[in-house]
């Protein structure tokens, strides 16, 4: 089975509507994160959370918000999705080291919004 | 502005010879760079890493050299082989920004048979 888990794979949306990505992990890390990825660009960091009861915003957290429910789980929402949000979402773990911290991602979301 | 750039979408390369990926970056401040690979319809997955207190780290195949005062690093894989065909990503990230990795843009390597 996958160390980190992203449901759903896929989805197709319209604008205005509210859509929640969901991650878990069994890797027992406490860090959680997600990016999106937009063709010709890296990753860039929407929200991350270093445990439960820690929520940090990212690069580009305007139009999303997260809740992490427990040390396994962290899921995203788009309040009100809107076209500029298609994408492909990815979530990632890590557990800090000595001065390492080596993520490690999910298989990914590909969103669209009409 | 971006901090972290790879300028060359695509690289193709023949079977058994070496591939070198290229990576640029503008902030001198970055503690720790890596290099994450990616098939289609998967996640990024961890390649290799390098501190920035050194100039070489080798993992079999894989090398990556880091030249602080020219703020570049590159990724040599030798030889090339079929499943090393794959989008690669540079990132890096600074100790007190809470590691927030920081990506490039990527580059497609194509192993031709």
């Amino acid at each position: 089975d996958a160390d980190v888990t992203q449901t759903p794979r896929n989805r197709i949306t319209k604008t205005g509507k509210r859509i929640m990505l969901e991650c878990s992990q069994t890797k027992g890390h406490d860090r959680m994160y997600w990016y999106r990825q937009d063709p010709g660009l890296g990753l860039r960091l929407i929200y991350y959370s270093f445990d439960v009861k820690d929520i940090n915003k990212g690069e580009i957290s305007d139009g999303y918000s997260v809740s992490r429910q427990a040390q396994a789980k962290f899921s995203l929402s788009l309040e009100s999705a809107i076209p500029n949000q298609t994408a492909l979402y990815f979530c990632a773990t890590s557990v800090a080291g000595l001065n390492t911290d080596t993520q490690y991602f999910g298989p990914g979301t590909r969103l669209t919004v009409l | 502005d971006q901090q972290v750039k790879q300028n060359s979408p695509s690289l193709s390369v023949q079977e058994g010879r070496i591939s070198i990926l290229n990576c640029d970056y503008t902030n001198s401040m970055f503690d720790y760079f890596l290099w994450y690979k990616k098939y289609p319809a998967e996640g990024p997955t961890f390649l290799i890493s390098i501190s920035s207190i050194k100039d070489k780290n080798e993992d079999g195949r894989f090398t990556v050299f880091l030249n602080k005062s020219a703020k570049h690093l590159s990724l040599h894989i030798v030889p090339s082989q079929p499943g090393d065909s794959a989008v690669y990503f540079c990132a890096a990230y600074r100790m007190d920004s809470n590691y927030q990795l920081i990506w490039g843009a990527g580059t497609k390597l194509i192993i031709k048979p």
